[in-house]
């Protein structure tokens, strides 16, 4: 268990809706990252959260947003869902921002499924 | 374009024997190289993480290895047993120190079964 909790575990949904997805990181953690796997595919970066700012972005599609709350909570929401959209969505927390070296911890992830 | 490339792809061997997995990246200059094991369904879970500087770490039963000038890493797995059976994924952060580490590279992995 690393410690990183997301809900929910499976998500079915229409295309066209809109959903949230929902992540506590690891305790004391500060950074969180949210990440996306399609079926065979790596895991592609989407954004990442320092204490509550938006720290980086990577190929995260305009109909996707997140944020990080106060408790250090994150949420990715994302909005006009397409079938592409079906996917295992991580997220990972890590301690701090920088790169060296700074061990990321993955949760259990949430499968999307759109229909 | 900063790459990871594995190989290969997938790999099949019996319960006992050894295996080794192949990493080539292009990313230029970076920080570190990690390898990950993701059971199928399960986030990824780290088993090495190098700096640029070293040259091998292990863990356990798990080797890696690295050569900078030639961009290459590889992941050994001794006595491989039943339960090794996941992908195995190699990851590359870009950039030498510092620095956000949001942008780090996944590359596709190698599929993993051991068979009894």
């Amino acid at each position: 268990d690393s410690g990183v909790t997301q809900t929910p575990k499976h998500l079915i949904t229409a295309t066209g809706q809109r959903v949230t997805l929902r992540c506590s990181p690891r305790s004391g953690d500060l950074s969180v990252y949210w990440y996306q796997q399609s079926l065979d595919q790596g895991l592609q970066f989407l954004i990442q959260y320092y204490n509550g700012e938006e720290r980086a972005k990577g190929n995260i599609l305009e109909r996707f947003s997140a944020q990080q709350f106060p408790d250090l909570h994150s949420e990715l929401n994302l909005s006009s869902l397409e079938l592409g959209d079906s996917a295992l969505y991580f997220c990972a927390s890590s301690a701090r921002d920088t790169a060296f070296p700074n061990e990321q911890f993955f949760g259990p992830g949430t499968r999307l499924t759109v229909l | 374009k900063n790459q990871v490339e594995q190989s290969p792809q997938s790999l099949i061997i019996l319960e006992g024997k050894n295996c080794t997995l192949q990493c080539n990246y292009t990313v230029s200059p970076f920080s570190n190289l990690r390898w990950y094991k993701q059971d199928t369904g399960r986030g990824p879970v780290s088993l090495t993480i190098m700096t640029f500087s070293e040259n091998t770490k292990s863990n356990g039963r798990y080797t890696a290895t690295l050569d900078a000038d030639t961009k290459q890493s590889s992941l050994h797995i001794t006595a491989s047993q039943l339960s090794d059976s996941a992908s195995y994924i190699c990851v590359v952060s870009p950039g030498r120190y510092g620095g956000s580490q949001g942008n780090l590279i996944f590359g596709k992995g190698t599929k993993l079964s051991v068979k009894p």
